[in-house]
């Protein structure tokens, strides 16, 4: 899950199990998340997003889950791979008409997802 | 396509040294964003532009200004570098404009102020 501090929660996963990161956020007006992954020296990578319309949404090997009563988002990984390992990270945002919508985008940040082989 | 251009990708300055970091994207977004990030503390927001011809200040823009030079183009300048601000700056753009649409993130520019 989602921590404040220096040192990243790392979950370690064995290759080909399910993988499941948390997220909590903290805005109620939030109402769109999107889940990234950052691989060691690089920029972070869309994966997959989701609106708060919506409690569930899948995509390739990947599924968001989102809970707005106790404002709780997690992503799952189905058949985790060596490639999968990096930093995923949640991002939150309030839609807005008029702001553009991303400049309030808040960033978790993150959790190690280390496959092991 | 090349998405997002991020230059240099290292870079070391003194403190009081004053560089400008480059961002380019090929997307035809219209909206574009630096941000930094530091251990433990997530990305965080320095400026963007919504537009082209706009730019804000996001939540940490002391130290920075900025320049939105084209559609294209949004680049960052430090006039006085402190150790403060060192980091890994990423430069990201996206459609924007109220859409609900992820970012695009440059490969990032890990600077070092001594």
């Amino acid at each position: 899950g989602e921590s404040v501090g220096l040192h990243l929660p790392t979950l370690s996963v064995q290759e080909g199990d399910n993988s499941i990161i948390n997220c909590a956020y903290s805005n109620s007006a939030s109402d769109y998340f999107i889940w990234y992954k950052q691989e060691s020296g690089k920029g972070p990578q869309f994966i997959i997003d989701i609106r708060s319309n919506m409690d569930k949404r899948q995509g390739q090997r990947v599924t968001v889950l989102l809970n707005k009563t106790v404002k709780h988002l997690s992503l799952q990984i189905a058949a985790t791979q060596p490639g999968d390992s990096a930093v995923y990270f949640c991002a939150e945002t309030p839609l807005s008409l008029y702001s553009g919508g991303y400049q309030k985008v808040t960033f978790g940040t993150g959790t190690k997802l280390q496959v092991i082989p | 396509n090349a998405g997002v251009t991020q230059t240099p990708k290292f870079q070391v300055l003194k403190t009081g040294q004053s560089m400008t970091l480059q961002c380019a994207q090929d997307m035809n977004h219209n909206s574009m964003y630096w941000y930094r990030q530091d251990p433990g503390m997530g990305l965080r927001l320095i400026y963007y532009s919504a537009s082209e011809g706009t730019t804000d200040k996001g939540e940490v823009p002391n130290g920075y200004n900025v320049s939105r030079l084209n559609k294209r183009e949004f680049s960052l300048r430090l006039e006085s570098a402190a150790p403060s601000q060192t980091s890994v700056y990423f430069c990201a753009s996206s459609f924007g404009l109220g859409e609900a649409n992820e970012a695009f993130f440059g490969q990032g520019t890990r600077l070092t102020v001594v």
